[in-house]
């Protein structure tokens, strides 16, 4: 059992390139998270799901899209990188509202 | 505005005592309270969840309390050892789908 996997570990990105973030999570849940941790920040959400074909926004989605065509996959693209977006970006799933969330090891995003 | 607040913001102990870490809250509607624990390079792994009806919560050598009424959970971390030495997140479950996190308590524990 995999969990939530999140590819790339590591990127760097220059300036307006453009990348997808994969996540994959094996537990069939339902929901699904991207979160942005900034240094000495706490984790704020970018968007989630709560089922294939239905996204929502979070609290800071400007510059990001995602998709959910599957339960497993959950991308997160960057279209046009800045260096605002350099952080650390988890991926989270949970199956309903009070079950426990597991998160992905990371994927720690620069922008030069 | 939904937040989230944890205090201190940093603690440094020695091995074997004991701490306690504060979190307030004003998310509404409330669903549920989760600690996480995470460590440098990694992602937050659950500690505990608690629902509005539970006031105490055990994992280990970590205890969680939640007084709903007045939205204050602790995390009370029993005889410390250095491998506890981590960011300790208070994560509160808004009704319907977001997690908002706190900031953490970072905790440093030294021999």
């Amino acid at each position: 059992n995999a969990g939530v996997t999140q590819t790339p570990k590591f990127r760097i990105l220059k300036i307006g390139q453009s990348m997808t973030l994969q996540c994959t999570q094996d537990m069939n849940h339902n929901y699904m998270y991207w979160y942005r941790q900034d240094p000495g920040m706490g984790l704020k959400l970018i968007y989630y799901s709560v089922g294939a074909g239905i996204t929502d926004k979070g609290e800071v989605p400007n510059g990001y899209n995602v998709s959910r065509s599957t339960t497993e996959d959950f991308p997160l693209r960057l279209e046009l990188a800045a260096p605002s977006q350099t952080s650390v970006y988890f991926c989270a799933s949970r199956q309903v509202e009070n079950t426990e969330a597991f998160f992905g090891q990371g994927t720690r995003l620069t922008v030069v | 505005k939904n937040q989230v607040e944890q205090s201190p913001q940093s603690l440094i102990i020695l091995e074997g005592k004991n701490c306690t870490l504060q979190c307030n809250y004003t998310v509404s509607p409330f669903s549920n309270l989760r600690w996480y624990k995470q460590d440098t390079g990694r992602g937050p792994v659950s500690l505990t969840i608690m629902t509005f009806s539970e006031n105490t919560k055990s994992n280990g050598r970590y205890t969680a309390t939640l007084d709903a009424d007045t939205k204050q959970s602790s995390l009370h971390i029993t005889a410390s050892q250095l491998s506890d030495s981590a960011s300790y997140i208070c994560v509160v479950s808004e009704a319907g789908t977001a997690l908002i996190f706190g900031k953490g308590t970072t905790l440093s524990v030294s021999s």
